[in-house]
């Protein structure tokens, strides 16, 4: 089992610019989550998949925030019109039942 | 609202000491506990997951759960410089089995 794996790792962008994200969850979990963190904050829910679809989204989330999981498998996080206070870590779990298994993170930093 | 708290720290131990690490919950009726450890710029780890009143041990490691006090700590025994990090409690509510609530992490420092 190769763990969860998240693509970029970093990511440096201009104030009003589109991200994506990319997360490949260990095989077999049929849960994904999508998380954000920032210095000296535990990590903050942003989404939830349940195989491919998306049972929850936070609502703090702005509209700018969409997030994907076609065919269950990988899910992808985008960004449009990137601000500065989007600079932070995002972070993807999976999991099978309750425990959560994060990625390495994307670490993303908005000039 | 519901809330997770944590001392921020730092809490600094000598080395081969026991390191007690506190985290208290708002939701009484939670059943699902987690420890994370985070290190300085890397993603959550996970430690250990507890579900009932009592201890449960994993190697250094022992996780402690007081439903009725709301409260759940992790203590790890004979400290590592390694062990330093900061960790993370995280709890589902009663309503929610994929929302965590999470905490915003206790600074450890082992003192060699």
């Amino acid at each position: 089992d190769t763990g969860v794996s998240q693509d970029p790792r970093h990511k440096i962008t201009k104030r009003g610019q589109n991200v994506t994200f990319r997360c490949d969850p260990i095989s077999e979990h049929n849960r994904l989550y999508w998380y954000r963190q920032t210095l000296g904050q535990g990590p903050e829910f942003l989404t939830y998949f349940q195989n491919e679809a998306q049972l929850e989204k936070s609502r703090l989330l702005s509209d700018r925030f969409s997030a994907e999981r076609p065919k269950g498998s990988f899910s992808t996080l985008e960004i449009q019109r990137t601000e500065q206070g989007d600079s932070a870590m995002y972070l993807c779990a999976s999991s099978t039942g309750e425990t959560q298994y994060f990625g390495p993170g994307t670490r993303l930093l908005v000039l | 609202q519901k809330e997770v708290e944590q001392n921020s720290g730092p809490l600094s131990v000598p080395e081969g000491a026991i390191a007690s690490l506190n985290c208290t919950y708002s939701d009484r009726g939670s059943q699902s506990f987690f420890w994370y450890r985070q290190y300085s710029g890397k993603s959550p780890e996970l430690i250990m997951f507890i579900y009932s009143n009592g201890d449960k041990e994993d190697g250094r490691f022992t996780a402690q759960l007081n439903k009725a006090s709301q409260y759940v700590s992790l203590l790890i025994r004979d400290s590592q410089p390694s062990d330093s990090a900061t960790y993370l409690c995280a709890v589902y509510p009663s309503d929610s089995n994929y929302q965590l609530i999470w905490g915003a992490g206790t600074k450890l420092i082992i003192k060699p």
